[in-house]
């Protein structure tokens, strides 16, 4: 059964820092990787995603992907206060079936 | 654009009690889903369902009943409300798109049982 594990579980960063995160999945089978950030009593929402090895940029956001280590992770340059968030990281092995991290809570200070 | 809208927000009830919680989207997605959230340990998912009249068991299924009525709404039930039950629960629906299988979430009901 697939595992997702995330660290740091939580992080503190001062305004205009980078911020990186991490992710660890179990199954090699894994195709579609994505991360979600979720603000406090706000809906996850779907925040990047890559499904090949190598990196995928979109503004401040950077997603990296490592499939023979199960690894991928995504950083945050120039971090704001508006990107404090509970931030998961999901695996899917190409179904239906998205599975998980616990989350690392972010939080920017200004 | 779309919305998922989840119903009740809080959903309060005594143990033992049988509660649903119900879900509507109107993206006109075919899949739709139900995560469990609990603090620490992310979003586990319940059940889903690939289209309409389909249903299929989670990881956590055990406790839980779903019903897709139609397209747009998805329901669950709590056969048992237990004290240790108590989350957020998340409905969400998806299509396939070029990132794999983009999960839209509701805000959440949260349940509490007394």
């Amino acid at each position: 059964q697939q595992k997702v594990q995330q660290s740091p579980e939580s992080l503190i960063v001062p305004e205009g820092a980078m911020t990186s995160l991490n992710c660890t999945f179990s199954d090699s089978a894994s195709q579609y990787f994505a991360w979600y950030r979720q603000h406090s009593g706000k809906a996850p929402k779907a925040l990047m995603s890559i499904f090949s090895n190598g990196e995928k940029e979109e503004g401040r956001f950077t997603i990296h992907l490592n499939k023979a280590s199960l690894h991928f992770s995504l950083h945050i340059r120039d971090s704001q206060p508006s990107d404090s968030a509970l931030y998961l990281c999901a695996v899917n092995t190409g179904n239906y079936k998205y599975v998980f991290g616990a989350g690392t809570r972010l939080k920017v200070i200004a | 654009g779309g919305i998922i809208t989840q119903t009740p927000k809080f959903l309060i009830g005594q143990e033992g009690q049988k509660l649903t919680l119900k879900c509507q989207q109107n993206f006109n997605h075919d899949t739709m889903y139900w995560y469990r959230q609990d603090s620490g340990k992310g979003l586990r998912l319940i059940y889903y369902s690939i289209t309409e009249n389909d249903l299929q068991k989670g990881d956590l299924s055990e406790g839980y009943d779903a019903s897709r009525e139609k397209k747009s709404s998805f329901s669950l039930t709590v056969t048992s409300a237990q004290k240790n039950e108590m989350a957020v629960f998340l409905c969400a629906s998806s299509i396939p798109d070029n990132s794999g299988n983009t999960l839209y979430f509701g805000e959440g009901s949260r349940l509490i049982v007394v």
